[in-house]
């Protein structure tokens, strides 16, 4: 699987959006942009993912370069309940993936 | 509807002692992952069940460490002669279909704690 490049950590104003950068510019063809994100104590939640063109659903936008080898998840709105760490993972979409995180960015939404 | 579950969702165990680990997925889902997540570090793979096939083992740390799925639903996740290492938090997770736009669901985890 491509390797991401991810920013240590970010802040965002509450009700301001959240755009969280994630560089794969070692992707291939045939491989997904996901989104995960964890918070505290609890486990990962699945966010989004994408493979070439741009994705929206009810928790954020995916974002995806036309070269893929970056992308950015937006947060439309951010709340304080999205304080997480955000992983994104590149990976072939297999029918029996397993997942593996890196570090992540830590956002953390202020009032 | 009801998500993962696991329990109990802390344990301490001296070192030594054996543990098991329950996993209740969410009904009707096919797939169902074990992972574990280290203070500090990412997430690592444990094991696999798909169905009635042979689960995926090639995640698992060592052979004190194994799991069963019975009736294709709850998962048990034994490690046994548990060490300091061991100390974790263990994560569930379950799929609906093994197909690229079936995400997995996880549950809380369960903090094992090794003295």
């Amino acid at each position: 699987d491509a390797k991401t490049t991810q920013p240590p950590s970010m802040d965002c104003a509450e009700g301001r959006a959240a755009n969280l950068p994630c560089n794969h510019s070692t992707i291939s063809g045939n491989e997904y942009v996901y989104w995960y994100r964890q918070i505290h104590s609890q486990g990962p939640q699945y966010i989004i993912h994408g493979l070439k063109n741009n994705e929206t659903n009810e928790m954020a936008s995916l974002i995806i370069t036309e070269d893929r080898k970056s992308s950015t998840l937006i947060l439309p709105h951010a709340t304080l309940r999205d304080t997480a760490v955000y992983y994104c993972i590149v990976r072939v979409g297999s029918n029996d993936y397993k997942l593996s995180f890196g570090a992540g960015t830590t956002v953390t939404v202020r009032a | 509807g009801a998500g993962v579950s696991q329990s109990p969702s802390n344990k301490v165990t001296e070192k030594g002692k054996d543990v098991e680990l329950r996993c209740d997925p969410i009904s009707g889902h096919t797939a169902l992952y074990w992972y574990r997540q280290s203070l500090g570090q990412g997430l690592e793979f444990l094991i696999y069940f798909q169905g009635n096939s042979a689960p995926d083992k090639s995640g698992l740390p060592s052979d004190r460490f194994s799991a069963e799925r019975t009736g294709g639903s709850v998962s048990t996740l034994t490690i046994q002669r548990t060490q300091q290492e061991d100390s974790a938090v263990y994560l569930c997770a379950s799929r609906k279909y093994t197909r690229p736009r079936y995400e997995q669901y996880f549950g809380p985890g369960t903090r094992l704690t090794v003295t």
